[in-house]
């Protein structure tokens, strides 16, 4: 089936430094994938739309200039958190939707495994 | 913006047991997924309804939507230990969740 990968699935960084995961759609392409950040015990709160060559659409609330997002090819988006503080510290977790007409995959949204950040 | 709300917030039922949880939305569903999470994990994808009065089937899950598109039901039949985690809606447009329901199955 399709698979969504995230890299890294833990990191740990200093406070002050930025931190890239990515994500990637193996098996098919996404020209949109979106950004998820969950609290403990939470559900996933939306932080952004990724869109393929264009900016990201972000949610209110969000600072975009701290959560930079790139979105270079239909196959990647990059989710940089910038100057990290420990409050930063979360679980994040990309999805991607496969274009319509480009796959088997239909109309279903697929998740990565999700990456941890821990920023001391 | 959509909201989704999922009842009950938690449950624990024996294992063997048949149960339903809700989800409801405040605006008509062009898109409803169920997706099950254990927390810091990644989504599982259960199921994608789309047409009112719409019912699909996976193994011993069944999920419905009504016909107005605004509600859904997920209903667990025999519910085993492996069902237990954290069963989250989602909206289309974009995707939005709502918070969850924690499922425990006890042997």
């Amino acid at each position: 089936g399709a698979v969504v990968s995230q890299h890294p699935s833990r990191v740990i960084c200093k406070s002050g430094t930025s931190v890239k995961i990515e994500c990637r759609s193996l098996d098919f392409q996404a020209t949109t994938m979106f950004w998820y950040r969950q609290f403990p015990k939470q559900s996933l709160m939306l932080m952004a739309t990724s869109n393929e060559g264009s900016k990201a659409t972000y949610e209110q609330g969000v600072e975009k200039d701290k959560f930079l997002i790139n979105h270079a090819s239909l196959t990647l988006s990059t989710l940089t958190v910038t100057s990290a503080h420990p409050e930063d510290s979360s679980f994040y977790i990309c999805s991607a939707r496969p274009d319509r007409d480009r796959g088997p995959f239909g109309n279903t949204i697929y998740f990565g495994e999700g990456s941890w950040l821990t920023v001391v | 913006s959509q909201e989704l709300e999922q009842s009950p917030q938690s449950l624990i039922v024996q294992e063997g047991k048949n149960l339903t949880i809700n989800c409801t939305s405040s605006k008509t569903l062009y898109g409803l997924y169920w997706y099950k999470q254990k927390y810091g994990e990644g989504l599982i994808f259960l199921m994608m309804l789309q047409k009112g009065g719409e019912e699909k089937s996976h193994e011993k899950i069944t999920a419905k939507l009504d016909e107005k598109k605004q509600q859904s039901s997920l209903h667990i039949t025999a519910s085993q230990p492996s069902h237990a985690g954290i069963y989250l809606c989602g909206a289309e447009g974009p995707l939005t969740f709502g918070k969850g329901i924690t499922l425990s199955v006890r042997p």
